[in-house]
C-alpha cells in the first residue's frame, strides 16, 4: 500500500532551526509538496520538490531524496507564528495525492 | 492507508454538462467535511464547509447554484459542477474531519479529482 510517514508532534523554540521529516512508499512519483496549515483554515503552499536536491525560499528550505524515499522541511529563524501543522503529500503516478497525517510543530518562547 | 477516498479520481466531460464528485470517510463518521479547489503549485481554496444533515457554508466567491453540496450521510459529501466550463477545469480536493479521543479533531484529506472541461 500507499504510506506516508512524519513525526506526529514536534517543539521547537523560537529563534531556532527545526527540521520535520517525511518518508513515503507510493506506487510513483511525481512531486512531493509541503503545506503549512493553521488551525481551522486552509492549508497553504509552502514547495514542490520533484528532483532530488534542496530547495530555499527565504526561512523554510525543503530536500528531496527520491532513492530513498525521503523529504525534509527545514526552518529556521523560528517564529511563534510558525506554530502550525505541516504537510507532506506526494503525487503518486496517477497524479493523486498521498497525504502524510501532518505534524504539528509547537513553538516556544 | 487511506481514509477518505474520492470517486472519480478523473474525469473528462464537455462544456455545459455535470459532473459529480463523491468524498468518503472509509472507517469513521465525518460530520464535517471541506471541499477545496487548488491550482498548481498553489495553496488549497477552501470552496465550502459541508455539514451533515444541513447546507454547506460556502466561501465568498463560490457560486453556491454552480457548486452544489450534499452532505447525505456521516461518511459522504458529493460536489456537483454544475453546467462545467474550461474554466471550472481544477484539482478538486475533499477533506473529512474527525473527532479523536479527548475531543481533539483530526483532517485527513482526500487524492484529490482531476476535472477537465473541454
Amino acid at each position: 500500500g500507499q504510506n506516508i510517514d512524519q513525526p506526529t508532534e514536534m517543539t521547537a523554540t523560537e529563534g531556532a532551526i527545526v527540521q520535520i521529516n517525511c518518508t513515503y512508499q507510493t506506487s510513483g512519483f511525481n512531486g512531493l509538496f509541503w503545506y503549512q496549515q493553521h488551525a481551522g483554515e486552509a492549508p497553504t503552499f509552502l514547495s514542490y520538490n520533484v528532483l532530488d536536491g534542496l530547495e530555499e525560499k527565504g526561512r523554510f528550505s525543503s530536500f528531496l531524496s527520491r532513492s530513498k524515499g525521503y523529504s525534509y522541511l527545514l526552518l529556521k529563524e523560528l517564529q511563534m507564528k510558525d506554530s502550525a501543522s505541516y504537510l507532506c503529500a506526494v503525487l503518486d503516478s496517477n497524479y493523486q495525492l498521498i497525504w502524510g497525517a501532518g505534524t504539528k510543530l509547537i513553538i516556544k518562547p | 492507508g487511506a481514509v477518505v477516498s474520492q470517486h472519480p479520481s478523473w474525469v473528462i466531460c464537455k462544456s455545459g454538462t455535470s459532473v459529480k464528485i463523491e468524498c468518503r470517510s472509509l472507517d469513521f463518521q465525518a460530520t464535517t467535511m471541506f471541499w477545496y479547489r487548488q491550482f498548481p503549485k498553489q495553496s488549497l481554496m477552501l470552496m465550502a464547509t459541508s455539514n451533515e444533515g444541513s447546507k454547506a457554508t460556502y466561501e465568498q466567491g463560490v457560486e453556491k447554484d454552480k457548486f452544489l453540496i450534499n452532505h447525505a450521510s456521516l461518511t459522504l459529501s458529493t460536489l456537483t459542477v454544475t453546467s462545467a466550463h474550461p474554466e471550472d477545469s481544477s484539482f478538486y480536493i475533499c477533506s473529512a474531519k474527525r473527532r479523536l479521543a479527548g475531543a481533539t479533531d483530526t483532517q485527513y484529506f482526500g487524492p484529490g479529482t482531476r476535472l477537465t472541461v473541454l
